[in-house]
């Protein structure tokens, strides 16, 4: 079956720190790959997606890029800041067999606290 | 633009009472429709899908139901709620076309006493 693996958490930085959150899959299929964000209290938020291999998903100075070779969607950020506090949840969607019923594989989800 | 709307936000219930939390999406026709539970402010478990009117999947055996009465709206029930029912219960949806991502509500705080 489908399985997404992030790193474990929590992590913490300083603010302009450059901030990386592996992510790998497993699929049977030709999966898409997503990161949500979550900021406390809320529901989660699209922060970026790739759906083929050799794609980069970026928005808002954070970046993924799919790689088929490693099974792997790794989040990255050049400079982060104190409103990046969040939980980041790695994801896939995967058509395998036609199915479109959309259905989502997550992470457990990264918690991530910047300080200033 | 399309958006979702999630209510309440927060709930308090005591144990063994019903519970009904509702969903409803706005500026697109059938989507598919997620309920999840999320514990402890981490993992996301999937409860139940929908592709269409009345047509429900579970993910898991549980304490819940879920109906989706029209097209947009969708309801996540309880007759008698347990205490491992409280959590984070957050609604969402996506598209009918192939990996499509999934769009969230602000989620409800349920909390059973």
């Amino acid at each position: 079956g489908n399985s997404v693996t992030q790193m474990e958490g929590p992590v913490t930085l300083s603010e302009e720190a450059f901030l990386t959150i592996n992510c790998t899959y497993t699929a049977t299929g030709y999966p898409s790959l997503f990161w949500y964000v979550q900021y406390p209290g809320e529901g989660l938020q699209l922060l970026l997606k790739a759906t083929k291999a050799d794609d980069k998903g970026s928005n808002k100075g954070f970046e993924a890029t799919y790689r088929k070779e490693t099974t792997s969607f790794h989040l990255e950020k050049g400079s982060v800041q104190v409103s990046d506090s969040a939980v980041y949840f790695c994801a896939l969607s995967d058509t395998a067999g036609g199915t479109s019923y959309g259905k989502l594989t997550f992470g457990q989800g990264t918690i991530l606290t910047v300080h200033p | 633009s399309q958006t979702i709307h999630q209510w309440p936000a927060t709930l308090v219930q005591p144990v063994g009472s019903p519970l009904s939390l509702e969903c409803t999406v706005e500026g697109t026709s059938n989507p598919n429709l997620y309920w999840y539970r999320q514990a402890a402010g981490r993992g996301l478990q999937l409860l139940f899908y929908s592709v269409g009117i009345g047509q429900i999947s579970s993910e898991v055996p549980q304490n819940l139901s879920a109906s989706r009465p029209q097209d947009r709206q969708f309801i996540l029930s309880s007759k008698k709620l347990l205490l491992s029912d409280s959590g984070f219960y957050l609604c969402a949806w996506s598209g009918t076309g192939p990996n499509q991502p999934q769009h969230f509500g602000d989620g409800t705080r349920l909390s059973i006493l």
